[in-house]
């Protein structure tokens, strides 16, 4: 059964740094190209970022370009995203995603930016 | 960026009858390799969503066949045959063609 959990949210002021993690099983995680997807309280998705299978081609949406950092580790099975320079605007579910379909989702960790 | 635009933003079926929902895409989705980058999603009430249909109209593994999706270059449709009251949540369509991969606002759908 394929599972991604994520861990890593939390509270934090505007400015400060999380990284989220989203750990993979089920399947081999080396073969996929992994997304992270966001949405805040009560509003629709949206793309953030997205990483190749090995981890050498990446893109980002404009909103976190130069302030987010995905990548991850294989031999882990982990995917992460390093937020710096958080603001109010970030604040949402951030979820991780398998695959050019986004055939599997997790749970979602909710990050809360506020001071 | 290509923005998608689904109407209607809600729904509200009775169980047995069917339901519509539309997308449509500033620019085609329609790739140079011959595959329409068009996918629909369902996200339930607290749950993350789910993949239903791919590539506009290939149903994903488990997803049942009262969902269909069509449609081609700028307008896509997701329909359901006979709406059941497992179907309810927001609706999303979403295109990957060009990055950034955008969705549409979402459909709510619910049952009277």
């Amino acid at each position: 059964e394929v599972q991604l959990v994520e861990s890593g949210g939390g509270l934090v002021q505007p400015g400060g740094s999380l990284r989220l993690s989203c750990a993979a099983s089920g399947f081999t995680f080396s073969s996929y190209w992994m997304h992270w997807v966001r949405q805040a309280p009560g509003k629709g998705l949206v793309w953030v970022s997205r990483i190749n299978s090995d981890g050498s081609s990446t893109s980002y949406a404009d909103s976190v370009k130069g302030r987010f950092t995905i990548s991850r580790d294989n031999a882990k099975n982990t995917l992460y995203l390093q937020m710096n320079s958080l603001r109010a605007e970030d604040t949402a579910v951030y979820y991780c995603a398998r695959g050019r379909w986004l055939q599997s989702w997790g749970q979602g960790t909710l990050v809360t930016v506020s001071s | 960026d290509i923005v998608m635009t689904q109407t209607p933003l809600s729904l509200s079926v009775t169980p047995g009858q069917p339901a519509s929902i539309s997308c449509k895409s500033s620019q085609s989705l329609l790739h140079s390799d011959g595959k329409t980058y068009l996918y629909w999603y369902l996200q339930k009430p607290g749950q993350p969503p789910q993949l239903l249909i791919y590539e506009v109209s290939n149903r994903f593994s488990g997803v049942p066949d009262r969902f269909s999706g069509s449609g081609s270059g700028t307008d896509f449709t997701l329909k359901i045959s006979r709406v059941e009251a497992e179907d309810v949540g927001v609706y999303y369509c979403m295109q990957s063609i060009q990055l950034p991969w955008t969705f549409g606002q979402g459909t709510k759908v619910e049952i009277k």
